[in-house]
């Protein structure tokens, strides 16, 4: 089942920070983020594994709650080239010891000076 | 190092017709994963693909076949091509058999659009 991204779109100023937010109905093994910008690939931002750490990409920091079964990215001072659409990918077993990545809509994030 | 590459950038073509996508993984890569991603959205999972034999597969009809060479290359094919099909189809590669946890770098996309 695909994860509930919140929000669907933000805009910020330069230097504000916001918090992105994904959740499952399913038990997860792992979170994973991407950034995608218009037209071009998801780039790979990091991996929250179940029993890991808060994990941190520059200035964007990520957590994983596994009892609600939620992923928050957090981003600080944001800056332009944060602009982009950002992705969570769940991880569950599919069945037969398989996993997929199973992604939600995005968020739109633009950061504006 | 290279990255994830994928051929053509762009394609077009009419309903009921066939159509292959491409795609090299990153360098020390043994396993693709293709996705589909229509506009607004995000990528969905379509198949995987480790030592040339398909290990998953996601919710996609049969129109959907795949192939992955002795290089670790791999094809995407759609017959009998419907409008819905239209969209950004993405190629991922990794090292391994999926675990928990493994990284998936993505290639650029070939743009698909059904007349």
């Amino acid at each position: 089942q695909q994860p509930v991204q919140s929000p669907q779109a933000v805009i910020l100023r330069e230097g504000e920070d916001a918090v992105i937010n994904c959740s499952s109905s399913k038990a997860l093994y792992s979170v994973h983020w991407y950034r995608q910008k218009h037209g071009e690939a998801p780039v790979f931002l990091m991996i929250l594994l179940k029993g890991g750490e808060q994990m941190r990409h520059e200035k964007i920091s990520a957590s994983f709650n596994e009892k609600k079964q939620q992923s928050s990215l957090y981003l600080t001072a944001s800056q332009l080239s944060y602009s982009g659409t950002y992705f969570c990918g769940t991880e569950s077993d599919s069945g037969a010891g398989s996993y997929q990545l199973t992604f939600g809509k995005g968020t739109k994030l633009s950061v504006i000076p | 190092d290279a990255g994830v590459t994928q051929s053509p950038t762009h394609l077009i073509k009419t309903r009921g017709q066939q159509v292959t996508l491409r795609c090299s993984p990153k360098s020390g890569h043994d396993t693709v994963s293709w996705y589909q991603q229509a506009l607004g959205q995000g990528p969905q999972f379509i198949f995987q693909y480790y030592e040339e034999e398909e290990r998953q597969r996601g919710n996609f009809p049969d129109r959907f076949s795949g192939h992955q060479f002795p290089n670790y290359s791999s094809e995407l094919n759609v017959n009998a091509l419907l409008l819905g099909d239209s969209a950004l189809y993405l190629c991922a590669s990794s090292f391994g058999l999926a675990g928990v946890g493994d990284t998936q770098y993505f290639g650029p996309g070939t743009r698909l659009t059904v007349l």
